[in-house]
């Protein structure tokens, strides 16, 4: 099946600063999502982005799915920022399954 | 709209009871997905299911395991006999893909229930 490879795995920064966190997928995909987990364990939707580039607010992702890759860039981070990143992708040849990489877990300092 | 319920949020049981684990999906919503989370890690796929239909179940356990969405009411995860190695938090979630599966599969999760095995 296909695998989805995060990184880096952990970061910390101070507040104040930008981050760009990235996702390798080893096959072509329709769907591409990426997700922030809280520390209370809320997952929320960022951007739904198999290619092309969108931004909301400080964060923004663009997906070049021919090269099999996605980044989430976060300006400006602030500690609400703080929690565990997931890319989560859908193989072309899969396209119910959603796969969720390990994450990429950030802690802003204040 | 209420969004993805799961209940119970906390749920303790002994070895060897049954767990069950409850998600309705958001209004209009047809499709629903099941994954776990382990302490410290990723979200592992378990189960995909439309009503009244698995469409892929390729991440659900052999044994033990089971998962349904009815016609009516929400879908249900079961665990027969639990044993430690199940205490993990699991998360529902759904998609608005209609019944034919066209639309975009973008998923909004619920908030997990927490199964504990003493």
């Amino acid at each position: 099946g296909i695998q989805v490879e995060q990184s880096p795995p952990d970061l910390i920064l101070q507040e104040g600063a930008n981050s760009t966190l990235r996702c390798n997928f080893s096959d072509s995909v329709n769907n591409l999502q990426w997700f922030h987990q809280n520390p209370w364990g809320q997952l929320i939707n960022l951007f739904y982005i198999p290619s092309g580039t969108k931004q909301n607010g400080r964060l923004s992702a663009t997906t070049v799915a021919t090269e099999r890759y996605s980044l989430l860039y976060i300006s400006s981070s602030q500690t609400t920022d703080s929690g565990v990143y997931f890319c989560a992708v859908a193989s072309m040849n899969r396209d119910d399954k959603i796969i969720f990489g390990k994450g990429t877990r950030l802690h802003i300092l204040p | 709209n209420a969004g993805v319920m799961q209940n119970p949020r906390h749920l303790v049981r002994r070895r060897g009871q049954e767990a069950r684990l409850r998600c309705s999906p958001m209004k209009g919503h047809s499709h629903v997905y099941w994954y776990r989370q382990l302490p410290e890690e990723g979200l592992k796929f378990m189960v995909y299911l439309q009503k009244e239909n698995i469409i892929d179940e390729s991440g659900m356990p052999k044994e033990r395991f089971s998962a349904e969405f009815p016609k009516e009411g929400p879908s249900i995860l079961r665990i027969q006999q639990v044993v430690r190695g199940d205490s993990a938090a699991y998360f529902c979630a759904s998609s608005p893909r209609d019944r034919f599966g066209s639309g975009a599969n973008v998923l909004t999760f619920g908030a997990g229930s927490r199964l504990t095995v003493l």
